[in-house]
């Protein structure tokens, strides 16, 4: 089955910029989809479709796919951007939805 | 207001039955594919099952193939999961969540509820 490599956990200053990787086999060939969750929480959709951005989720947030990798970038990162991140595609190939095992963003 | 409502969680104990259920509003609930998503405590979200806007197609995780149902209620905009033979290790809260995509490859979820916890445990 598929599988999404996601680094456990990211740091980054205020103010700072944030990138979030999600690695697969050729993931540049399909759609990627990343959500936020906060504790206690259920997961919001930040970014579909590899770059676009939900009304509602500021411009701050912003996707790229390519090769084997998709990044999830946070500009000027603010506090209340602390958060699990999680990558997500659908496997056709094997009829699967699939996620990301999640990055925890620690803003310091 | 577009939202999802999650019921039916609790205590059961191994080897048995739960079903939970999602009430949707503000949205043509009849309109969408919908999906059930879960997360064990601690841990990352896990796809469980997708169901067609007619109810006649249905995707599952191997993981729960043959002993979990997911149907729906287009007339009480409601969707269900029916979990038989249950076991510890789907201890997790579930979330019932709203599939969106052009194409199947292309699927997100788009609308999530707030979850309901089923813990299994003797």
């Amino acid at each position: 089955s598929y599988v999404l490599t996601q680094p456990p956990s990211v740091s980054v200053a205020p103010g700072k910029t944030a990138r979030i990787t999600c690695g697969g086999n050729n993931i540049g060939s399909k759609s990627v989809h990343w959500y936020q969750q906060k504790p206690g929480q259920a997961p919001v959709l930040v970014i579909y479709y590899d770059s676009d951005r939900p009304s509602g989720i500021p411009e701050r947030f912003s996707g790229s796919n390519s090769g084997n990798t998709a990044t999830l970038t946070i500009s000027r990162v603010e506090a209340g951007d602390e958060a699990d991140y999680y990558c997500q595609v659908w496997d056709s190939s094997s009829d699967l939805g699939v996620f990301g095992g999640g990055t925890k963003l620690t803003v310091l | 207001e577009v939202q999802l409502v999650e019921s039916g969680g609790g205590l059961v104990q191994p080897g048995g039955s739960l079903r939970l259920s999602c009430a949707a509003s503000g949205f043509t609930f009849s309109s969408y594919w919908m999906s059930w998503v879960r997360q064990a405590p601690g841990k990352g979200l896990e796809w469980v099952a997708n169901i067609k806007q007619d109810g006649s197609e249905k995707y599952y995780v191997d993981s729960v193939k043959g002993r979990f149902t997911i149907s729906r209620d287009n007339a009480k905009n409601s969707l269900y999961l029916q979990m038989n033979s249950l076991r510890a290790e789907d201890t997790a809260v579930y979330y019932c969540a709203r599939v969106r995509g052009l194409t199947v490859a292309y699927w997100y979820f788009d609308l999530w509820g707030r979850g309901t916890l089923v813990t299994v445990s003797s």
